[in-house]
């Protein structure tokens, strides 16, 4: 079952913030964030552990609710280089170690 | 750079032919990946190998087929190309330490 992200699409100003979530019906080892330019390869951003660790890029920064099977991605003081689209793959673990589903993505776009 | 290439980088071929895309890694990963990404869809895997000759099948296994030989090269094969199967096609290779995947450059395949 793909997770759900939302919203589809958000339009920013530069400076502003965005959220995007991500939300699965199965409960979760990891989510892993990635965002892809057009015409390009998704680039790593962050994964989120169960039990509440994280790695990734400084500047990232993201919630994992066990609980609830979500979790959200924060982009500050958004940036130009931020546009883009932005997946979420989720972990179930178990038998599905190492296997990511993916969400639909969430089409950024910042302008000047 | 995770040290994955992919081959080749765009192809056009004719509906019934045989297709293979190559993707080679330099880093001595276990686990690689095949997806396939269409609008609207996000990614979708297709297979995936954790070892040499050990592979499985992903969600959208059908009409496809992969074979792993050397730890550094994992191979997806179209037997006989349809016009449903064009698409991008990333391979992926699962990162040592952070547990995440990291995507190579992608292959166009057009089917005509």
């Amino acid at each position: 079952q793909q997770p759900v992200q939302s919203p589809q699409a958000v339009i920013l100003r530069e400076g502003e913030d965005a959220v995007i979530n991500c939300s699965s019906s199965k409960a979760l080892y990891s989510v892993h964030w990635y965002r892809q330019k057009h015409g390009e390869a998704p680039v790593f951003l962050m994964i989120l552990l169960k039990g509440g660790e994280q790695k990734g890029h400084e500047k990232i920064s993201a919630s994992f609710n066990e609980k609830k099977q979500q979790s959200s991605l924060y982009l500050t003081a958004s940036q130009l280089s931020y546009s883009g689209t932005y997946f979420c793959g989720t972990e179930t673990g178990g038998t599905s170690y190492g296997k990511l589903t993916f969400g639909q993505g969430t089409i950024l776009t910042v302008h000047p | 750079d995770a040290g994955i290439t992919q081959s080749p980088r765009h192809k056009v071929t004719e509906t019934g032919t045989p297709v293979t895309l190559r993707c080679h890694q330099t880093e001595n990963h276990r686990y690689m990946y095949w997806y396939r990404q269409d609008p609207g869809h996000g990614l979708r895997l297709i297979h995936y190998s954790y070892g040499v000759k050990d592979t499985d099948k992903g969600e959208v296994s059908d009409g496809y087929s992969v074979s792993r030989s050397k730890t550094e090269d994992f191979l997806l094969t179209l037997e006989s190309a349809t016009s449903s199967q064009t698409s991008v096609y990333f391979c992926a290779i699962r990162g040592q330490g952070w547990e995440t995947q990291y995507f190579g450059p992608g292959t166009r395949l057009l089917v005509l």
